[in-house]
């Protein structure tokens, strides 16, 4: 069964702590990989999308990357409005635009 | 631009009312989706469409139907609502480039839905 998980389900870091969360997908044939932020209380908004293995994007303080079973999403000296969660998602071969996404994390940010 | 617009924003139904939520966007984007959101779960997909009067079925399409007449709207129907379909439905719309049909989704501010 295609799946999509992430973790870890939620996070704090103290303002200037590098880390990285975890997307790992299980699916037949991958075509993307997305990643979306989502505040409270409103829908998602798109950062990056991830094509094939090897793949890097970067905005700000964000870098998303790509392999083969999973991506990563790394944050580099976040600050409090990096305070979110933040979604991953994929779209398969042979399924169209049914995209599968991820439960999320929860990050939080302390100044 | 508007963006993506959903209609209502919060709504609460006794069990086996029926309602629809409008979605609409103003950037002429061929796909459109319908997605609940429930804690813990994530995004599921309940239905989407690649282009006016085509519709699909996504993860969790039972006791939902859809309808796209018109290339900007996208209704999301609840024929007998239940407790179950307690939760907050996001729109999105998507587009198609010559390069790839796979690109960003842009999503409405949801609808809040409480079904007692």
């Amino acid at each position: 069964e295609d799946q999509v998980t992430q973790s870890p389900e939620a996070l704090r870091l103290q303002e200037g702590e590098s880390s990285s969360l975890n997307c790992s997908y299980t699916v037949s044939g991958l075509r993307g990989l997305f990643w979306y932020r989502q505040d409270p209380g409103k829908g998602p908004e798109f950062l990056f999308t991830l094509y094939s293995a090897g793949e890097e994007k970067e905005k700000e303080r964000l870098k998303a990357t790509l392999t083969k079973k999973e991506s990563f999403l790394h944050i580099t000296a976040p600050k409090p409005e990096d305070s979110a969660t933040y979604l991953c998602a994929v779209v398969r071969v042979n399924y169209g635009q049914n995209f599968v996404f991820g439960p999320g994390t929860r990050l939080s940010v302390l100044p | 631009n508007a963006g993506v617009t959903q209609t209502p924003k919060f709504r609460v139904l006794k069990t086996g009312q029926s309602m629809t939520l409008l979605c609409a966007q103003d950037m002429n984007h061929e796909y459109m989706y319908w997605y609940r959101q429930d804690p813990g779960m994530g995004l599921r997909l309940i239905h989407y469409s690649v282009g006016e009067g085509t519709t699909a079925k996504g993860e969790v399409p039972d006791g939902y139907n859809v309808s796209r007449l018109k290339k900007q709207n996208f209704l999301l129907g609840l024929e007998s609502a239940a407790p179950s379909q307690t939760s907050v439905y996001f729109c999105a719309s998507s587009y198609r480039t010559v390069r790839d049909p796979y690109n960003e989704q842009f999503f409405g501010p949801g609808t809040r839905l409480t079904v007692l």
